[in-house]
C-alpha cells in the first residue's frame, strides 16, 4: 500500500530557527505539492513541482521559505528563520498529471 | 473572491444517504471538479472527480448540473466513518492544474 511519508511528524522550534520538513511522493508520481493548514487560512498550497521542477511557488512567503526536489524520492520544504504566524500543519502530496492527489499525514510545526 | 461555496456544516443519520452541495458559478470550460474529504487528524483524502459528466466509484457519486455552475457530492448510506469535513476544489487547467481548497462542509453522522 504506497503512502506518502513525511517527516517529523511534529516540530517544535524556537523563533528564527531554521526547519526543514522532508516528504517522500509514492513512487512514480511525477507530482509534488506542499500545504498548509491552520484554523483561520484553512488548506492553502504553496508550491507544487512536476517532473521535480518547480511550477508554481506563488503561495509561498519568498523571503523565508524554499522548496525544492533534489531527487524524485524527496521534497524538502525550509522556513529560514521561522517566526510564530508559521505555526500550522504542514502536508505533501503527490499524483500524476490530473486526478488523485495522494496527502501525506503532516507535520506539525510549532514555532514558540 | 471564492471559488467554492459549501454549507459549513450538515448533519445524517446513519445509514441513510447524504447529499453535499457546492457552487462553482466561475467555473470555465476546462476546469475540473474534485472532491476530497479530511477526517480528524489526517491528510486530505481523494474522493471522486469529473468534469461534465456524472461519475460514481466506491466511495460516492458526483452529479454535475447541466450549466456546471454547482455539483452534489452523494454518500449513498452514511456510516459513523463518513464523519469528516468535505472539500469540494476546482483544478483550473488554465494555471497549471493546481487545486484551491475552500472551506468545506463539516458532515456529521448521527447514530
Amino acid at each position: 500500500d504506497a503512502r506518502v511519508t513525511q517527516t517529523p511528524r511534529h516540530k517544535v522550534t524556537e523563533m528564527g530557527q531554521e526547519v526543514t520538513m522532508r516528504c517522500q511522493p509514492i513512487l512514480g508520481h511525477n507530482t509534488v505539492f506542499w500545504y498548509r493548514q491552520t484554523m483561520m487560512q484553512g488548506l492553502e498550497l504553496l508550491a507544487y513541482f512536476r517532473n521535480r521542477a518547480p511550477l508554481d511557488d506563488s503561495g509561498m512567503p519568498k523571503d523565508r521559505f524554499s522548496a525544492e526536489m533534489p531527487d524524485a524520492t524527496l521534497a524538502t520544504l525550509k522556513i529560514q528563520p521561522s517566526e510564530p504566524r508559521d505555526s500550522a500543519v504542514y502536508f505533501c502530496a503527490s499524483g500524476l498529471h490530473r486526478g488523485e492527489q495522494y496527502f501525506g499525514p503532516g507535520t506539525r510545526l510549532t514555532v514558540t | 473572491d471564492a471559488k467554492t461555496t459549501q454549507p459549513n456544516s450538515m448533519e445524517s443519520n446513519e445509514e441513510e444517504p447524504v447529499h453535499l452541495p457546492c457552487n462553482h458559478s466561475t467555473i470555465s470550460g476546462t476546469d475540473y471538479i474534485h472532491w476530497y474529504r479530511q477526517l480528524p487528524s489526517q491528510g486530505p483524502e481523494y474522493v471522486i472527480h469529473g468534469l461534465t459528466s456524472n461519475v460514481n466509484n466506491r466511495m460516492a457519486s458526483l452529479a454535475i448540473a447541466e450549466d456546471r455552475k454547482s455539483s452534489t457530492l452523494i454518500l449513498h448510506r452514511a456510516t459513523l466513518r463518513d464523519a469528516a469535513v468535505y472539500y469540494c476544489i476546482l483544478e483550473f487547467t488554465n494555471t497549471g492544474n493546481q487545486f484551491y481548497f475552500g472551506t468545506g462542509t463539516s458532515l456529521t453522522v448521527i447514530p
